[in-house]
């Protein structure tokens, strides 16, 4: 029962291009989403969040679009550099102390 | 300088053997975690300890027992290892149970045979 879900494993994309991580979920009552970057033999580091009252968090290079009607969110980065070839993590969490529900990982690989 | 760090980094061990991961992180931190990331590339978690008190158990087999002495620090051991405990586990913290921006760990890689 996955409840996040990134169904692109792996996305190539050129420098100084666009990239665009896509996220869906199924739990309406989410309401706090957020993306991790991981790099091999290293543990996942906060990227960037957004609340459900918003449909825009900007951070440098780095914006985070929800569509609560379609249940969906994405990760748009640019221009995308070499070191951001990681594996992008959606996660998400309803209110109160409930634990962060992950996605299985996007692979991105920017190519030089 | 490290923010959140486990030992030890790889472990391979037999089935049947009892074997314990430690985490540490110096953030003072009130939250710590324990994930799993298995072979699907899921990562979930297994446990949450806010200020060295049980806040989340999701469903983990009783072989794992989370031991927190200290906020600072919060073990992970496992009693009787089985093929599928095999997994990448994830040590984590944040400020506060409430805050969702959580600092990880490197991992600790576990192989049973």
């Amino acid at each position: 029962d996955q409840q996040v879900k990134q169904n692109s494993p792996s996305l190539s994309v050129q420098e100084g291009r666009i990239s665009i991580l896509n996220c869906d979920y199924t739990n309406s009552m989410f309401d706090y989403f957020l993306w991790y970057k991981k790099y091999p033999a290293e543990g996942p580091t906060f990227l960037i969040s957004i609340s459900s009252i918003k449909d825009k968090n900007e951070d440098g290079r780095f914006t985070v679009f929800l569509n609560k009607s379609a249940k969906h969110l994405s990760l748009h980065i640019v221009p995308s550099q070499p070191g951001d070839s990681a594996v992008y993590f959606c996660a998400a969490r309803n209110s109160g102390n409930t634990p962060l529900v992950f996605g299985k990982g996007t692979r991105l690989s920017v190519i030089a | 300088d490290t923010a959140v760090s486990q030992t030890p980094k790889y472990l391979v061990t037999q089935m049947g053997n009892d074997k314990s991961i430690k985490c540490e992180q110096n953030l003072g931190h009130d939250t710590m975690y324990w994930y799993k990331q298995d072979s699907k590339k899921f990562l979930k978690i297994m446990f949450s300890y806010n200020n060295k008190e049980l806040i989340i158990n999701e469903t983990v087999p009783n072989r794992f027992s989370p031991k927190s002495p200290d906020k600072a620090h919060l073990n992970l051991h496992i009693n009787s290892l089985e093929l599928g405990d095999s997994a990448v586990y994830f040590c984590a913290s944040s400020q506060d149970a409430g805050n969702t921006k959580q600092y990880f760990g490197p991992g600790t890689r576990l192989t049973v045979t």
